[in-house]
């Protein structure tokens, strides 16, 4: 069974702040993704990582993926209440073409 | 508009009726699945397809069937609902090989 393990659940923090959210697996990724949901929508893509060891940025967000392809990190910097929302992690596997995602993490950021 | 269309956005049914629940994508991407997502589980995967009359199972496929006759319908069917399957339902389609997932606005079902 291919688990994707979310870490923390939830968090409230102070504008301002710095956070960070981890996604891991026993199982060698393909490629990761990181969404983020608002209520009553669907997902929204912010980032895909591919290769072991890549960072990427956008904007205040930093995404990692580990050397061994097997977890990844969203950093965020000095946390702003537009930033509140779901933010999930999605993995595929090599020679499968499913799709699993973490049970995401509900991030809340204070004014 | 061109993107992933769902509907209902929300239906009320009663335990033992059948529900099916439509997508249609108009990006022609050939692959597309289907969630479902509740508290406490995130998202959950039902069934997903490579390509036209090519289906396969999720982590979670029991109580659904799906059908992909044309490759922008993705239509899901509930046979006889329990209240269990109360929840809110992607479809997402995807480019092969990039992983990369494009959401529906999603599908509310209640089962009374």
């Amino acid at each position: 069974t291919q688990l994707l393990e979310q870490s923390p659940q939830f968090l409230s923090i102070q504008e301002g702040e710095n956070l960070t959210v981890y996604c891991n697996s026993s199982s060698v990724f393909s490629s990761l993704q990181w969404y983020r949901q608002e209520p009553g929508e669907g997902p929204v893509l912010l980032v895909t990582v591919v290769t072991g060891g890549e960072v990427k940025k956008l904007k205040r967000l930093t995404f990692q993926f580990g050397d061994a392809r097997k977890d990844s990190s969203l950093h965020i910097t000095a946390a702003q209440p537009g930033d509140t929302g779901l933010y999930l992690c999605a993995g595929g596997y090599p020679r499968d073409d499913k799709i699993i995602f973490g049970k995401g993490t509900r991030l809340h950021i204070l004014p | 508009d061109a993107g992933i269309t769902q509907s209902p956005r929300y239906k009320i049914t009663e335990t033992g009726r059948q529900v099916t629940l439509m997508c249609h994508q108009t990006w022609s991407h050939s692959y597309m699945f289907w969630y479902r997502q509740d508290l406490g589980h995130g998202l959950r995967l039902i069934y997903y397809s490579a390509a036209a009359d090519i289906t396969d199972k999720g982590e979670v496929p029991d109580g659904y069937v799906v059908s992909r006759s044309k490759t922008e319908n993705f239509p899901l069917t509930l046979e006889s609902a329990t209240r269990s399957q109360t929840s809110v339902y992607f479809c997402a389609s995807s480019v092969p090989n990039t992983g990369e997932l494009f959401f529906g606005e999603g599908s509310r079902l209640t089962v009374l």
